[in-house]
């Protein structure tokens, strides 16, 4: 249980457009998701976490405007990379927690990784 | 500021010895510590765990211990195996707000 895929794993796509990236719980309902970048050699970053239905809550130094994030349902979370630059190019990482476990944990999706060139 | 360190970038063990891995915070308010194993290109997968009103967790051959005093956490694996070899994060947690480190990358040695 606890399963968390992302989609697509690996993207590349040309400077100015848009990518979104799609977080779904797989096996268990998710009020809090959370979104990470991870660059090469270094920790994860948290960008946001968004609860279900309402607006996400960006850290900071994170551009909402770039990174738009909707978080519709239970079970997905979407982030959207708007106009896309090479700086944007990382791992980015979707974590999710389950709403009917106690215990404080969260579970990552496999992570994908954006190229933008 | 960085909630939380991780001072070994790396570290490498013979297989069978004790992997020791560390981890420091700074905030006396965390509640929840936790280990994450992560191998390249995948997403971190977790561990184990302690709350803050614990000072060890077992599972396996996998142990956390925490020191609150010192505001330091570590990791013991033992007995290592080749298949430990990987990125460990250690995560600090309070409601919301998880913080990592940077992580510690465990080489095992056959």
């Amino acid at each position: 249980g606890a399963v968390v895929s992302q989609h697509p794993s690996r993207v590349i796509c040309k400077s100015g457009t848009s990518v979104k990236i799609e977080c779904r719980s797989l096996d268990f309902q998710a009020t809090t998701m959370f979104w990470y970048r991870q660059f090469p050699k270094q920790s994860l970053m948290l960008m946001a976490t968004s609860n279900e239905g309402s607006k996400a809550t960006y850290e900071q130094g994170v551009e909402k405007d770039k990174f738009l994030i909707n978080h519709a349902s239970l079970t997905l979370s979407t982030l959207t990379v708007t106009s896309a630059h090479p700086e944007d190019s990382s791992f980015y990482i979707c974590s999710a927690r389950d709403r009917d476990r106690v215990i404080n944990e969260q579970f990552f999706g496999p992570g994908t990784r954006l190229t933008v060139l | 500021d960085q909630q939380v360190k991780q001072n070994s970038p790396s570290l490498s063990v013979q297989e069978g010895r004790i992997s020791i891995l560390n981890c420091d915070y700074t905030n006396s308010m965390f509640d929840y510590f936790l280990w994450y194993k992560k191998y390249p290109a995948e997403g971190p997968t977790f561990l184990i765990s302690i709350s803050s009103i614990k000072d060890k967790n077992e599972d396996g051959r996998f142990t956390v211990f925490l020191n609150k005093s010192a505001k330091h956490l570590s990791l013991h694996i033992v007995p290592s195996q080749p298949g430990d070899s990987a990125v460990y994060f250690c995560a600090v947690n309070t409601g919301n707000q998880f913080y990592f480190g940077t992580g510690t990358s465990l080489t095992v040695i056959p």
